[in-house]
């Protein structure tokens, strides 16, 4: 079945620094790529995308690149804020199945 | 902006009770999904809906029910609620069909305590 694994968090920073949220996933076929957040007291939010192989999905600063050879999707951001703390998910969803998220990873930005 | 609606937002309710938990949405979307959210952050499908009429049972079993009479609102429904059913509810939309890299859309969630 499909699955998605992600880095365990919590991932503490401070401002001004390099993030990095591993996400591994297994699949069969070509599924299409999902990072969403969840600030606190809030549902998810979608941040980016990708729906094919070598796509890069980038919004607000971060991005992540479908890695079809590695089954990654790594999110990046070269320079968090503080109001970048939130919980960050990792999903995907393949063609007539439903959406199949991460545990979560939460980040928390230090000033 | 928020296209998807939950209310109430917070609930606090004895044992026993009957609680509906209401979803809308305005995009017209026709899949619409239940998610259970523990403690530890995991999202649980507990039901989910293709269109009027269609109710399905997700991943993780539920006591709970679902009904869609109308594609704008798919309430959550619990007989009788226990303190094992304290947790934060996600109700979220997709649009169906072929599109099925459209994302899902979610609500701000209803966090329910059963004392």
């Amino acid at each position: 079945g499909n699955s998605v694994t992600q880095m365990e968090g919590p991932v503490t920073l401070s401002e001004e620094a390099f993030l990095t949220i591993n996400c591994t996933y297994t699949a069969t076929g070509y599924p299409s790529l999902f990072w969403y957040v969840q600030y606190p007291g809030e549902g998810l939010q979608l941040l980016l995308k990708a729906t094919k192989a070598d796509d890069k999905g980038s919004n607000k600063g971060f991005e992540a690149t479908y890695r079809k050879e590695t089954t990654s999707f790594h999110l990046e951001k070269g320079s968090v804020q503080v109001s970048d703390s939130a919980v960050y998910f990792c999903a995907l969803i393949n063609y007539g199945q439903n959406f199949v998220f991460g545990p979560g990873t939460r980040l928390s930005v230090l000033p | 902006e928020a296209d998807i609606y939950q209310t109430p937002r917070y609930l606090v309710i004895g044992t026993g009770k009957k609680i509906t938990l209401e979803c809308s949405q305005t995009m017209g979307h026709d899949k619409m999904y239940w998610y259970q959210q523990d403690p530890g952050m995991e999202l649980h499908l507990i039901h989910y809906s293709y269109g009027v009429n269609s109710t399905e049972k997700g991943d993780l079993s539920s006591e709970s029910t679902v009904s869609r009479i109308r594609t704008e609102h798919f309430p959550l429904t619990l007989e009788s609620a226990r303190p094992s059913h304290t947790s934060q509810y996600l109700c979220a939309s997709s649009e169906a069909g072929r599109i099925d890299n459209s994302p899902l859309h979610f609500g701000n969630g209803t966090r329910l305590t059963v004392t």
